[in-house]
């Protein structure tokens, strides 16, 4: 059982957009503004799309953004496309200054 | 640019040992802390352990702790992970990866894959 709480799986067509969702507590999500989302294809390592809850790194698209209210996170993709076919990961900062991750939501191109 | 390369892992008996490396280059290894992350099988992601930059902080998972420990070799610019009293459910790709400026990953190695089983 993961300490964030993700959907399993969701899905959009091309140019549409989606938004997965991450609920912790405020001893996570809520407590902190330390959330980062990761970008996951198969049989490959995760790659950083968004921290400290809004702030995307050099390189990764502006259709990713990210935003928090509450104990709840969300990364939103505008413009889907098929490369953005791929597990999604969120994290949060907690005070056992060890890595909590959602279970990850797969998400689907149609 | 950023590198993180692990190696280390294997086949290993329940019960048994193994110690992972992680060379780093590209960045100035001594300022940064750093995470081991693994990923089981189809699983999500389950962080491991944390070293502080200087190797005076040192936090464990709770599934791990007393079997795992975590080191750093500033001077060789490496990681360590030594898994003592290996399980079954310790089965997974393990990562080395880099602390960003806020609580995040901003590299990650290519994993190296530790197998438990008899």
């Amino acid at each position: 059982q993961s300490a964030l709480t993700q959907p399993a799986s969701v899905s959009g067509s091309p140019g549409q957009s989606i938004t997965i969702s991450c609920t912790g507590t405020s001893s996570d999500i809520g407590g902190y503004d330390y959330v980062s989302w990761y970008q996951q294809h198969p049989g490959k390592a995760p790659k950083l799309m968004i921290y400290e809850v809004t702030n995307r790194p050099s390189g990764v698209s502006d259709r990713f953004s990210g935003s928090k209210s509450g104990n709840t996170a969300s990364l939103t993709i505008s413009g889907l496309q098929a490369e953005d076919e791929a597990d999604y990961y969120c994290s949060s900062y907690t005070s056992k200054n060890i890595l909590v991750f959602g279970g990850g939501t797969k998400l689907t191109v149609l | 640019q950023v590198q993180l390369v692990e190696s280390g892992g294997g086949v290993v008996q329940p019960g048994g040992s193994l110690t992972l490396s992680c060379a780093a280059s590209g960045f100035i290894f001594s300022s940064y802390g750093m995470h081991w992350v693994r990923q089981s099988p189809g699983r999500g992601l389950d962080g491991v352990t944390f070293i502080g930059h200087d190797g005076g902080n040192k936090f464990y998972g709770d599934s791990v702790k007393g079997r795992f420990t975590i080191s750093r070799d500033n001077s060789k610019n490496t990681l360590y992970l030594q898994m003592n009293s290996l399980r079954s459910d310790d089965t997974a790709v393990y990562y080395c990866a880099k602390l960003g400026s806020a609580w995040d990953v901003d590299f990650w190695g290519q994993g190296t894959l530790v197998t438990v089983s008899s």
